[in-house]
């Protein structure tokens, strides 16, 4: 009955390659995200989309491009990985609703680029 | 744009005492969100507490609570009891409240905190 579910955890690839990674929520929220953790351990928001639209893309460079095929799913693919793409990266739902807007995070997806 | 300060990088804490961890964050905006999260070594963000700006009380969550000072812009975190298993990384975060899902997460350093046995 997990929540906010990432897949996968870990992943390992060398620069250059293309990568996905899923993210997939039961908690029927409206809103979902991504964030980028580095490896000072600082979180930044990459995107947000509602209802299967792209809401935030907070100056994220093109070779990230985030998909949502509906409102419970949002996968971010990566082209041309670069090794500053190493970072763990957190998908986050949350109900648009005012009042109501904590933001539940998934586990995490440790990306390693060599 | 707001920012959100975490000025302590660690703490260390006896088990069952008390910890308060600092948080400052800077913001033209008069309604918003203050959150706390915590990651454990299992990396899993998890949240602590949240306080509504417009809400005066302090918000408290069993043995955590905090001391929200709006005019100073200072939002802190009371950890009573302390256990081992709040050994984790905290941090604090900020979120101005934006209809129509335009509600990101500003995020401050981060504090780790380790309880000693």
């Amino acid at each position: 009955d997990t929540a906010v579910s990432q897949t996968p955890k870990y992943l390992v690839t060398q620069m250059g390659n293309d990568k996905s990674i899923k993210c997939e929520q039961n908690l029927g929220h409206d809103t979902m995200y991504w964030y980028k953790q580095d490896s000072k351990k600082f979180l930044k928001i990459m995107f947000s989309y509602n209802n299967k639209e792209l809401i935030i893309n907070e100056t994220v460079p093109n070779r990230f491009s985030p998909k949502s095929p509906d409102k419970a799913h949002l996968n971010l693919h990566i082209n041309s990985l670069e090794l500053g793409d190493s970072a763990v990266y957190f998908c986050a739902s949350s109900q648009d609703r005012a009042g109501v807007e904590t933001q539940y995070f998934g586990p995490g997806t440790r990306l390693l680029v060599l | 744009a707001q920012t959100v300060t975490q000025s302590q990088p660690e703490m260390s804490v006896q088990e069952a005492e008390t910890v308060t961890l600092s948080c400052t964050y800077d913001t033209s905006e008069s309604n918003y969100y203050l959150f706390w999260y915590k990651q454990p070594p299992s990396r899993q963000m998890i949240l602590v507490i949240r306080q509504e700006a417009y809400k005066q009380q302090n918000a408290t969550e069993n043995r955590f609570s905090v001391n929200f000072q709006k005019a100073a812009k200072s939002f802190s975190l009371k950890i009573s009891d302390s256990q081992l298993g709040d050994t984790a990384m905290y941090f604090c975060a900020f979120m101005k409240h934006v209809a129509g899902a335009n509600s990101k997460l500003t995020f401050g350093k981060g504090i780790t905190l380790s309880v000693r046995p």
